[in-house]
């Protein structure tokens, strides 16, 4: 079954802050996220592992809890570039399964 | 490292054809998957496998089938096309669970 997302769009004002959520009904072992923008490939952001782990590439913090089963992204000062759809995919045994996305608008 | 590749690129069917998109990895990762996005949606899980030899089966495995000879590839190959097929074919692979997700650049298909 695949995670739900909210919200399902923002759009936002260079500078403003926003939060992805999402939400599973599985006992997760780890919760992804990932940022795709039009015609091309998603790219990965961050890896929470159950446990309190985390790997990222970027400037972008998130939570998960563990005992909710639940992930937020936190987008802060948000920058032109960060405008995507960013997709939140949760790993339960070997199966990465990712939720509808949520379309992120950064207007100046 | 060519990371993830996918070939075609483009690709237009008619219905009841059969076909193969060819997913290849220099990565030497275990875990490979397949993923269908449809205009506007998510990623849905097709197959999905651990490691040379094994593969199991996503969320959405219906039409198609995949095999696993090699850590390096692992081709998805439609039985015959249907119109509900058209979509955006991702490949991944990672090293193991819990690890990054590495993408291919994807295969837009069209099924008439």
């Amino acid at each position: 079954q695949q995670p739900v997302q909210s919200p399902q769009a923002v759009i936002l004002r260079e500078g403003e802050d926003a939060v992805i959520n999402c939400s599973s009904s599985k006992a997760l072992y780890s919760v992804h996220w990932y940022r795709q923008k039009h015609g091309e490939a998603p790219v990965f952001l961050m890896i929470l592992l159950k446990g309190g782990e985390q790997k990222g590439h970027e400037k972008i913090s998130a939570s998960f809890n563990e005992k909710k089963q639940q992930s937020s992204l936190y987008l802060t000062a948000s920058q032109l570039s960060y405008s995507g759809t960013y997709f939140c995919g949760t790993e339960a045994g070997n199966m990465l399964t990712f939720g509808g996305g949520t379309r992120l608008m950064v207007k100046p | 490292n060519a990371g993830v590749t996918q070939t075609p690129k483009f690709q237009v069917l008619k219905t009841g054809q059969s076909m193969t998109l060819q997913c290849a990895q220099d990565m030497n990762h275990e875990y490979m998957s397949w993923y269908r996005q449809d205009p506007g949606m998510g990623l849905r899980l097709i197959h999905y496998s651990v490691g040379a030899g094994i593969t199991d089966q996503g969320e959405v495995p219906n039409g198609y089938n995949v095999s696993r000879s090699t850590t390096e590839d692992f081709p998805l190959r439609l039985l015959s096309a249907a119109p509900s097929q058209t979509s955006v074919y991702f490949c991944a692979s990672s090293s193991h669970r819990g690890n990054e997700q590495f993408f291919g650049p994807g295969t837009r298909l069209t099924v008439l």
